[in-house]
């Protein structure tokens, strides 16, 4: 596809489950990024990967949140633990270093009840 | 840190009207600005950024270093112009953006 792809759109758990949140982006972008968006609130930045490595993960609110992007294209978000307050969208964005300019996916809505 | 700020969450004007949208930046480097926009049932995307000195789809937007502020201009409002918007900053070197909390524009016809 020509866009960011973010699976699963939607996602149900109970309290103190496992997730994996899975982002493909636009073939050939080497920056991937992951940012959080609560009701009525922007993106808030969560990890920027440069190519496999994480460049950048000083937005992971604790230590129950990991991504990871081990071949440099598709990066999994994981939260152990899940609690009520991870509830948001998570957006997925890729683009070319140091450009600015972020490709976002349509997010993976986590509900946790 | 750096922090942006939208003061307003809702904006409302009619058709054929100014439009302005507020957009103030806290931060001791030198930035990069962008504003971000999303329409109803579409994704996030660029609208503008200040080093581009572009106008895109009427809108402007001027980097205001004294001021702090990077607010986002349309002479004439257009119902199309509709959506979310989002001020957003990038740290010279780094790379993730700061988003300000956004501003719900709605056009009136």
């Amino acid at each position: 596809g020509a866009g960011v792809s973010q699976t699963p759109s939607n996602k149900v758990t109970e309290k103190g489950k496992y997730v994996e949140l899975r982002c493909d982006p636009i073939s050939g972008h080497t920056a991937l990024y992951w940012y959080r968006q609560s009701l009525g609130q922007g993106p808030e930045f969560l990890i920027y990967f440069q190519g496999t490595g994480a460049a950048d993960d000083s937005g992971l609110p604790n230590d129950r949140f990991f991504a990871v992007r081990p071949e440099g294209s598709v990066s999994t978000l994981k939260i152990q633990r899940t609690e009520r307050g991870d509830s948001a969208v998570y957006l997925c964005a890729s683009g070319q270093a140091a450009s600015g300019e972020l490709f976002f996916g349509e997010g993976s809505r986590l509900t946790v009840l | 840190a750096q922090r942006v700020t939208q003061p307003e969450k809702l904006l409302s004007v009619f058709k054929g009207a100014p439009v302005e949208l507020k957009c103030n930046y806290s931060y001791s480097g030198s930035p990069e600005l962008f504003w971000y926009v999303q329409y109803s049932r579409q994704r996030l995307q660029l609208l503008l950024r200040h080093i581009s000195r572009e106008s895109i789809k009427g809108f402007t937007a001027d980097l205001n270093k004294g001021e702090t502020s990077f607010h986002l201009k349309k002479p004439f409002a257009q119902e199309e112009d509709s959506a979310m918007y989002y001020c957003a900053l990038k740290r010279g070197g780094a790379d993730g953006l700061t988003f300000g909390k956004g501003t719900h524009l709605i056009i009136q016809p």
